[in-house]
């Protein structure tokens, strides 16, 4: 199966942008990136998914590497509420995602 | 908005009981997972469901067992709770009939089993 390899642990201060890095070396032709975030005492929420290309929407911008082996979250300018442990995943099917570990995002006021 | 309801936030069971954690979502979706997690492990998924009355292990499904009698409701059942069963458990659902992928899954806030 499929791994992503991410930091234990990040921080950042407030206000500023946030680059978390993802490690998929082994990923196949047909497997998305996902990323999710939880907050603390909350379940997980999705943030972006892409395949080839970057990907922008309200909440982060996610850069993926021309070989696809590995990819970047951006919060464009992060605030304490962003705290939280972020997943980046594939997608092992149509509807089955792998999980690792996550980087803990902290945010520094 | 998507609703992933869970049925409690907390519950705490003696060992040897049995335990249902109730799961609903109100999008109308096809697919739904129950997860636990624990400290350091992240989450694992326990088992899926991709249609009423269908079932699929995922990766523990040792000591569970699910039931999807209606398409908004997907049950997980500890035949016998372990203290080994004391995590955090959650469900999610994903996917509308006709979408092209569907892996994005909404999650429901969580359910912190105590087994004593």
């Amino acid at each position: 199966d499929a791994k992503t390899t991410q930091p234990n642990s990040m921080e950042s201060n407030e206000e500023e942008p946030v680059h978390l890095p993802c490690n998929h070396s082994t990923i196949s032709g047909t497997d998305y990136i996902h990323w999710y975030r939880q907050l603390p005492s909350q379940g997980p929420e999705y943030v972006i998914h892409g395949l080839t290309s970057n990907v922008n929407n309200r909440m982060a911008s996610l850069a993926i590497a021309e070989d696809r082996k590995s990819s970047t979250l951006i919060l464009h300018r992060a605030t304490l509420r962003d705290a939280a442990v972020y997943y980046c995943i594939l997608s092992r099917s149509n509807y089955q995602l792998i999980w690792g570990a996550g980087t803990k995002l902290i945010i520094k006021p | 908005d998507v609703k992933v309801t869970q049925s409690s936030r907390y519950l705490v069971k003696r060992t040897g009981e049995k335990v249902f954690l109730e799961c609903v979502q109100d999008m109308d979706h096809e697919n739904m997972f129950w997860y636990r997690q624990d400290p350091g492990l992240g989450l694992r998924l326990i088992y899926f469901s991709y249609d009423v009355k269908m079932k699929e292990k995922g990766d523990i499904p040792e000591g569970y067992s699910v039931s999807r009698e209606k398409k908004e409701r997907f049950s997980l059942i500890l035949e016998s709770a372990s203290t080994n069963q004391t995590s955090m458990y959650l469900c999610a659902s994903s996917g509308r009939q006709g979408e092209v992928r569907q892996e994005t899954q909404y999650f429901g806030p969580g359910t912190r089993l105590l087994v004593l």
